[in-house]
């Protein structure tokens, strides 16, 4: 079974610009999640997808905004960018239940200047 | 409010036992995963544990108690791959997954 993959796995931009990335889950997985880590906050909640229906979502302003397809593809978006932004952005497929699982994907690392 | 705890910093030794505590306060509860991160890589999945006691998984255990809102990961016969960050994650009531900050180990030879 394939992993999580994420697209781009680099990225610069400069402030003001807008970025979209994305996320494809592991086959079969409906449950898509988005975090932000970085070195100083650790990993932080963004929002997570659930049968392209929005979930849940993190303390994160409305600059940040995310979406999931028919297919569990998604993708989160993130407007104006500011250099507090610059991160590892990292997707995570799941299972629910007692069994419940998480996988990561490689992440997107974001560089703001 | 929430609050997930866990040292910054371990150091154990080649070959050793080391344990890696965690405790929460959090709105809810569901369960708790454990994960590891190396430097530079995306954080990869050890357990989750729902029900209170004790989970074996090769040289990795996992233990709960969730009426004292702890938990602690056991890794045992320690090799320098496993130096790396640990991440202790509750699964809330809500579904929102919340981290700690992580414990970073390192494994001395």
């Amino acid at each position: 079974k394939a992993g999580v993959t994420q697209t781009p796995r680099y990225l610069i931009k400069t402030r003001g610009q807008q970025v979209t990335l994305s996320c494809s889950p592991i086959s079969g997985h409906r449950s898509v999640s988005w975090y932000q880590q970085t070195p100083g906050q650790g990993l932080q909640f963004l929002f997570e997808y659930f049968s392209e229906t929005q979930r849940n979502k993190g303390n994160f302003p409305g600059r940040f905004s995310g979406r999931q397809f028919s297919n569990s593809r998604s993708e989160m978006n993130v407007s104006t960018l500011e250099l507090g932004d610059s991160a590892l952005y990292l997707c995570a497929s799941s299972t629910t239940g007692e069994k419940a699982t998480q996988y990561f994907g490689p992440g997107t690392r974001l560089l703001v200047l | 409010g929430q609050n997930i705890d866990q040292p910054t910093e371990m150091t154990a030794t080649e070959g050793a036992i080391v344990q890696i505590n965690c405790t929460y306060q959090t709105s809810g509860f569901n369960g708790l995963f454990w994960y590891q991160q190396h430097a530079g890589e995306a954080p990869t999945f050890l357990s989750y544990n729902v029900l209170d006691g004790l989970e074996e998984k090769g040289r990795f255990s996992s233990f709960l108690s969730r009426s004292k809102g702890y938990s602690y990961l056991l890794l045992k016969e320690l090799q320098m791959k496993d130096s790396a960050s640990y991440l202790c994650a509750v699964n809330r009531r809500d579904d929102k997954i919340i981290f700690g900050k992580g414990t970073r180990l390192h494994i001395l030879p």
